[in-house]
């Protein structure tokens, strides 16, 4: 696609569910990020994946966050069990190849009541 | 890991100054550093990137500084437009903390007519 692309845009879910957000990155990209932004904050880095390697996890908060990214391609951030202070944007990004300008998405806008 | 903090939260400029955003890292083996614009309810926007084998580098209206001696890294916006008006995030990666893009806290950019 011609860029980076998350769904769904906005997300409301009631405390203790589970929840799925997607990313496609741009085509061909081997570097996939996933960062969480709270309202007027930075970006907290979650979760690195890079071409077939081990990702980097070490950002993920808890032990009810994972990611996953298919065949190279798509990924998925599942949150378990949520509470309300996962309510935040969760954002995607990709690049070409480590170590190049990152393209972000629009971002999941998730919203635990 | 890698630090990456900003000096001033928030930056009020007169259209047509110019602008300089600061930028601390505490990695002196990163090697990597952007700059991204952020839009309210937007995805980070790349705006120029440099690497530390350079010390400046220019694009459109934008200039990076690259300090490694003092682990510094500054935004300038010459000639600031209302359209300049985002938050403003720098982020490094290499080093210790791998091919991951760690950013700093953000600083807003706000501009008066």
């Amino acid at each position: 696609g011609a860029g980076v692309s998350q769904s769904p845009s906005n997300k409301v879910t009631e405390k203790g569910k589970d929840v799925e957000l997607r990313c496609d990155p741009i085509s061909g990209h081997t570097a996939l990020y996933w960062y969480r932004q709270s309202l007027g904050q930075g970006l907290e880095f979650l979760i690195y994946f890079q071409g077939n390697s081990a990702p980097d996890k070490s950002g993920l908060p808890s032990d009810r966050f994972s990611a996953e990214r298919t065949g190279g391609s798509v990924s998925t951030l599942t949150i378990q069990r949520t509470q309300q202070e996962d309510s935040a944007v969760y954002l995607c990004a990709s690049s070409l190849l480590q170590g190049y300008e990152a393209f972000f998405g629009q971002g999941t806008r998730l919203t635990v009541v | 890991g890698e630090n990456v903090g900003l000096h001033l939260p928030t930056l009020s400029v007169q259209e047509g100054d110019n602008s300089i955003i600061n930028c601390a890292y505490s990695n002196s083996a990163s090697d990597y550093f952007i700059w991204y614009k952020q839009e309210s309810g937007k995805g980070p926007q790349f705006i120029i990137d440099i690497r530390s084998n350079m010390d400046k580098r220019q694009g459109q209206r934008v200039t990076v500084l690259l300090n490694k001696t003092v682990k510094h890294l500054s935004l300038q916006i010459a000639a600031t437009q209302p359209g300049d008006s985002a938050v403003y995030f720098c982020a490094a990666s290499g080093g210790a903390a791998g091919n991951k893009l760690t950013f700093g806290g953000g600083t807003r950019v706000l501009v008066k007519p």
